[in-house]
Parts: C-alpha cells; structure tokens; sequence
C-alpha cells in the first residue's frame, strides 16, 4: 500500500477563497483523523471519521471549515473563505480498527494563506 | 480527560552519546502510549508503541521507551545518537477504544556531531 496520500502538498490561496485538501486513507482502515499543525498550537485535532461517519467535530475551529467522507477512500476538508489564520500543516491519518492500533500520516498540506 | 506533556522544547546531545525524551500523560484509565518521529517537511512516522506487558518497548531505528504507571512516564531513549536522529519526536496517548491519539506539543531533539 502507497501509505496515506494527500493532495495538493502545498497550496497558496488569496485570503476569502475556497480552499479543498484531499486525502486517501490507507485501504481497510476504519478511521480517519484531520489534524493540523502549527507553531503555536501543535497537533489539533480537527474531526474524525468511522467507516465514513463523521464522529467527532468539536476541533473544527469555525463554520468556514467542513469535511466530508463520501466513501472509505476518500475524504476533503473544505475551508471557506479562507483567512491568513488558516495557515498551516495539514495533516490526514487513517488506522485500522483496534485500541492498539497507531494511525499512519499522510505526507500532509502545506497551506498559505495570503 | 487525556493529556500528554512533553517538558523540553528542545534536546541537544552529542553524537554517540545516549538521548532522552521525556513524556508524561494523564488518563482515565488504563494508557495506550506510542512515540512518532517527525522529518522537515514529512508526516509523521510511528516509532513505538506501549499496549501492555513489558514496561520496555523497543521500536524502529534502535529507539526504546520505558512505562512507568507510577510516575506516569513514558520516555523515549536512545543508547547511542546518530546526527540523523535530529528531528522533531512527539509522544501521544489514548486511553480507550479507538478515540483519536492526543498529541504533546513536540520535543525537537538535535544530535550534534
């Protein structure tokens, strides 16, 4: 398996446009995790997903944030607009079922937001 | 509620010489433990993880890490550093079920020649 991929892995947006990270979870795991990464805050937490259902989306920072799981290999986390604030490292990770188990990373996005 | 707190922003060692990396966590009940590695620019990669049985867990790349229920620890050690274990390491919990890893907030670790 190729691992989780995400795309694009850098994107440089104006500020109040649609911006659209996309991620391939690992085929056969169950969960997949949205997290970002900054400086100032580490590794949160966005939403999570079971078998395509959203779990819990107490991390999405605002309403400008969504994401979907159409399927089980293929998520989106939408920001719209976006801000400046929104700048970031995004990451996807995807694990299989079991209390065990450790999620594997995407590469994740770099976003920029100007 | 869970919680992870890694106490050192930054880590300087010499080469060859032993390293470590602190973590202590805070859980309900009983914790599932696991270090990541992070390269610039790279996701982050699973190192070691602690379930149950031996306290000492060893994991890729000559890494181990010792549980201590008592002291609520779980630091990551190395015999011998390389320059190439130079990168940012992040220690992380859950204590049930497949609820998400709770991340701390890095310890950037830099091995000099």
């Amino acid at each position: 398996d190729a691992g989780v991929i995400q795309s694009p892995r850098h994107e440089v947006t104006e500020m109040g446009q649609e911006v659209t990270l996309r991620c391939k979870p690992i085929s056969g795991h169950d969960y997949l995790f949205w997290y970002r990464q900054t400086m100032m805050r580490g590794l949160e937490l966005l939403i999570y997903f079971n078998n395509n259902v959203p779990i819990d989306d107490s991390g999405m920072p605002e309403d400008r944030f969504s994401a979907k799981m159409p399927n089980a290999s293929f998520s989106t986390l939408k920001i719209q607009p976006s801000e400046p604030r929104d700048s970031a490292v995004y990451f996807c990770a995807s694990s299989p079922l079991g209390q065990g188990t450790e999620a594997f990373f995407g590469q994740g996005t770099r976003l920029t937001v100007v | 509620a869970q919680s992870v707190a890694q106490p050192e922003d930054q880590v300087n060692v010499a080469e060859g010489n032993p390293l470590t990396v602190k973590c202590t966590y805070s859980v309900s009940g009983n914790p599932y433990l696991f270090w990541y590695v992070q390269y610039p620019n790279r996701g982050l990669q699973f190192l070691l993880k602690y379930i149950t049985g031996d306290n000492l867990v060893k994991g890729s790349y000559g890494f181990e890490a010792e549980f201590n229920k008592s002291q609520t620890s779980f630091h990551l050690k190395k015999p011998s550093a390389l320059v190439s274990d130079s990168a940012l390491y992040f220690c992380a919990v859950r204590d049930h079920g497949n609820t998400p890893l709770v991340f701390g907030k890095g310890t950037r670790l830099s091995v000099i020649a």
